[in-house]
């Protein structure tokens, strides 16, 4: 099973609600990834998460927050987005053994109104 | 300032005919550089990853070379097909081995 899987495919919320993304891989990676894409532009790395600890943050802002319960599992919480949060929302998994391929899911198209 | 620049934002190619993308960076020292492709509302999928060390890399139809020296990475597709029309990115890690970052992208249309 090589898939990473996100859901919801899209989010609708507004600007004083309280929502999650969710990714989940069942491939045994031990790195997880949340990326930012805007239209036109390449995805940005927000968060990574090495055996289930924070490794990196980007400077993402607090109304950001991510989660990881299990080896399996991502979370992403939003909570006081603003209309330019408005983005397609990547997961991405790796081995984290030094081969740094990276497999992506099929993202969350957010729209904050 | 460090920069990933792929050198075409938009390339058109005869189907049949071999496209060649460029991703050049400056003020980074990666260990590894990659190349992705992602299709419209989709997410990337990896095709080839090559190291510091290796000069090229091929995979089918996929052919890359990294010039440590120059900081350039290209990328060919030989005997394109319309299939292979898509944005194409490439990505070096630039802080430790799991940050990485992506180039701007080339929108590959390959015309039958």
């Amino acid at each position: 099973d090589t898939e990473v899987t996100q859901t919801p495919k899209h989010l609708v919320m507004g600007m004083t609600n309280k929502k999650s993304l969710k990714c989940e891989q069942h491939m045994g990676h031990r790195a997880m990834y949340w990326y930012k894409q805007k239209a036109k532009k390449p995805p940005e790395l927000m968060f990574v998460y090495s055996y289930e600890k924070l490794s990196i943050n980007e400077s993402v802002p607090s109304r950001f927050s991510p989660e990881c319960p299990n080896s399996s599992l991502l979370n992403l919480h939003l909570h006081a987005l603003q209309p330019e949060d408005s983005a397609l929302y990547l997961c991405a998994s790796s081995q984290d053994n030094r081969d740094e391929t990276q497999y992506f899911g099929p993202g969350t198209r957010l729209l904050v109104l | 300032s460090q920069k990933i620049e792929q050198n075409s934002e938009a390339l058109n190619i005869q189907e049949g005919k071999t496209a060649t993308l460029t991703c050049n960076y400056t003020n980074y020292s990666p260990a590894y550089l990659q190349w992705y492709r992602q299709d419209p509302g989709r997410g990337p999928v990896f095709l080839l990853l090559i190291r510091e060390n290796e000069k090229e890399k091929r995979k089918e139809r996929l052919k890359v070379t990294f010039d440590t020296t120059l900081k350039q990475s290209l990328f060919h597709i030989t005997a394109s097909q319309p299939a292979d029309s898509a944005t194409y990115l490439c990505a070096l890690n630039s802080g430790g081995y799991q940050k990485v970052t992506f180039g701007t992208g080339t929108k590959l249309q390959v015309i039958p």
